[in-house]
């Protein structure tokens, strides 16, 4: 497995409290991603990053913002958490953005927002 | 936008039965991937398809994309237990990277 590490692994938290979920990477990939995986809808995109303080929005993004400040890591924040957002959280990284490349995932992080 | 269809959304097998998993996109796509993902496990990957009616084996595992390279399958041999997880395909649209809803696979011993 590809060196990806998040944390928290799991956490459960109140509506209208923030949460910062963290990604780091081993690989030194240039590109990271956050994913939110929810039943029936597969995995989809919220945001990633092409490099240090490079970031686009992915499909979900409404509701989060990220973060990069170095290569090796990238925070994911939910500013105020809704119960809509109880998902497992993803992060993948890969050495460039064309599906060329894998992308690698690490473990997730289940989130569960009371 | 990039509409991606994946069937079925379930599939309980017998060990040892056959078992085939759709991707169907909209649009023509560059080329596609395909991750598996076991229960409580994170997605790895399998295989990349590029090429127009490209077909790639892994051992039981068969992989094709269509002719039109809109369209691709997973087919599994004769399942076994260790085959148990949720499927997704990757189709690279060119502008962005989607996933498929997946594909669980149940396989009864």
């Amino acid at each position: 497995d590809a060196g990806i590490t998040q944390s928290p692994r799991h956490k459960v938290t109140e509506t209208g409290t923030p949460v910062t979920l963290r990604c780091h990477q081993t690989e030194n990939h240039r590109y990271m991603y956050w994913y939110r995986q929810d039943p029936g809808h597969g995995l989809r995109l919220i945001h990633y990053s092409y490099g240090v303080k490079d970031t686009d929005k992915g499909e979900v993004s409404d509701g989060y913002s990220v973060s990069r400040s170095k290569t090796e890591d990238f925070l994911l924040t939910l500013e105020s958490a809704t119960s809509s957002q109880t998902s497992v959280y993803f992060c993948a990284i890969s050495e460039s953005w064309t599906l060329q490349e894998t992308q690698y995932f690490g473990p997730g992080t289940r989130l569960l927002v009371l | 936008g990039q509409q991606v269809m994946q069937i079925p959304q379930y599939q309980h097998v017998q060990e040892g039965e056959d078992f085939t998993t759709y991707c169907n996109s909209s649009t023509t796509l560059s080329n596609i991937q395909w991750y598996k993902q076991r229960p409580g496990g994170h997605p790895v990957f399998l295989i990349q398809l590029v090429k127009s009616g490209e077909v790639k084996k892994q051992k039981r595992l068969t992989f094709q994309f269509g002719e039109a390279k809109k369209n691709s399958s997973l087919h599994i041999t004769a399942t076994q237990t260790t085959d148990v997880g949720t499927y997704f395909c990757a189709p690279d649209t060119g502008n962005q990277f989607y996933f498929g809803t997946g594909t669980s696979l149940t396989v009864i011993p």
